[in-house]
């Protein structure tokens, strides 16, 4: 099976911007979650989406929005971009398994954004 | 609410030595428990879980660690080190309530020559 991927890998942008980052699960996997990586802040949970609905949330302002497609396919906009987004951005896709919640997660190489 | 803590933002350990990971969590239901690695400029990738099985759990790599209800522990063990284990080793909870995992800010693991 083919792992999670995330599109691009690089981005570089200027404040005030917007930008979409893209993120395909591994087949089958109906979760996908966001987080924000950076070093001063840790991993930081942004969203996660399943059946193409926001199931959770976590702290970040509004300019930070998401959205999963029929294919589970999700991605994720930040709008006005400011310098404190540059971040590692990661997607991460999880499966039901039977009757028990796995809750692993599966995790793709990031989007690497550069906000300048 | 769950949480998780790991000691140490950086461990160094001389190449051949014990590594020693520290991750304390809390929680009011049993537990699953993962730890993760990150290898510079990499997503995460999954070394091992605890799902109510047995208490010692071993992954990948060389790396194992055991449940302790009691001390509310799930510490990460090699027994030897080496260079290629430097990287960075995130400790995770399940959070029940939402099907989310609870993660630690991190141990920077790094291997001295």
């Amino acid at each position: 099976k083919a792992g999670v991927t995330q599109t691009p890998r690089y981005l570089i942008k200027t404040r005030g911007q917007q930008v979409t980052l893209s993120c395909s699960p591994i087949s089958g996997h109906r979760s996908v979650s966001w987080y924000q990586q950076t070093p001063g802040q840790g991993l930081q949970f942004l969203f996660e989406y399943f059946s193409e609905t926001q199931r959770n949330k976590g702290n970040f302002p509004g300019r930070f929005s998401g959205r999963q497609f029929s294919n589970s396919r999700s991605e994720m906009n930040v709008s006005t971009l400011e310098l404190g987004d540059s971040a590692l951005y990661l997607c991460a896709s999880s499966v039901l398994a039977g009757l028990e919640l796995s809750y692993e997660q599966y995790f793709g190489p990031g989007t690497r954004l550069t906000v300048t | 609410a769950q949480s998780v803590t790991q000691l140490g933002s950086h461990v160094s350990v001389s190449e051949g030595a014990l590594v020693l990971l520290r991750c304390n969590y809390s929680s009011s239901v049993p537990p699953y428990l993962f730890w993760y690695v990150q290898y510079p400029n990499q997503g995460l990738q999954l070394l091992l879980k605890y799902t109510s099985a047995a208490t010692l759990v071993k992954g990948i790599n060389g790396f194992e660690a055991e449940f302790k209800k009691s001390e509310t522990s799930f510490h990460l063990t090699k027994p030897s080190a080496h260079m290629s284990d430097a990287a960075e080793y995130f400790c995770a909870v399940s959070d029940h309530s939402n099907y989310q995992l609870i993660w630690g800010a991190g141990t920077k693991l790094i291997i001295k020559p």
